[in-house]
């Protein structure tokens, strides 16, 4: 079955930039959406389709997937943005996968 | 706007079979494209991805589970059901519905169900 690896947590300074990394076989060839999910919430939707922005997500989350890794960039983080994150494709033997999930902690 | 809710029992024991609803607004599983799927999430742990349905009765089941799961949607109502079979306590997890159009854009607040003798 396919697998998504992220690392499991990553630390930025408020104003910083936060890189989440997604990792799987040949992901190029996928398209990844991400989620944020804050304790005790729903996941919510932040990027689609590798650096698609959904309404009232901030333009300070954006998405690439290229040279063998996808990845979600928080600009100007803030306290708020302090949650877990998961990756996401759909895989035609495993269908939907989501990665191993990410906790931002704002330092 | 669209909102999705779920709904089901709190505790279950094990063997028992597990029925759950999505009871959703402000879209229509009639349309093409859209689909409700569901998620589930123990304690702690990632999401894991259960089963779709689409606007073409289609169904797809994760892999690792489809012999415990069966998905069905009442148009009618705006409602899909989730069943699993065979519950376990390592089923115990904060099952969520979703709407998905490719990506999953609109989710319930999740229903924790704990499996335990």
């Amino acid at each position: 079955s396919y697998v998504l690896t992220q690392p499991p947590s990553v630390s930025v300074a408020p104003g910083q930039t936060a890189r989440i990394t997604c990792g799987g076989n040949n992901i190029g060839s996928y398209t990844v959406n991400w989620y944020q999910q804050k304790p005790g919430q729903a996941p919510v939707l932040v990027v689609y389709d590798d650096s698609g922005r959904p309404s009232g997500i901030p333009d300070r989350f954006s998405g690439s997937n290229s040279g063998g890794t996808a990845t979600l960039t928080i600009s100007r983080v803030e306290a708020g943005d302090e949650a877990d994150y998961y990756c996401q494709v759909w895989d035609t033997t495993s269908d939907y996968v989501f990665g191993t999930g990410t906790q931002v902690t704002v330092l | 706007q669209v909102t999705l809710r779920e709904s089901g029992p709190a505790l279950m024991k094990p063997t028992q079979t597990l029925t759950l609803t999505c009871s959703f607004s402000g879209f229509s599983l009639n349309t093409s494209g859209m689909c409700v799927t569901w998620v589930r999430q123990p304690p702690g742990k990632a999401l894991e991805w259960l089963a779709l349905i689409d606007w073409a009765d289609e169904k797809y089941y994760s892999s690792s589970l489809k012999t415990r799961l069966t998905i069905s949607k009442d148009t009618s109502k705006n409602e899909v059901v989730l069943t699993m079979t065979n519950m376990d306590p390592v089923d115990t997890a904060t099952y969520y519905c979703a709407r998905a159009i490719g990506e999953f854009d609109f989710w319930g607040q999740g229903t924790l169900v704990t499996v335990s003798s």
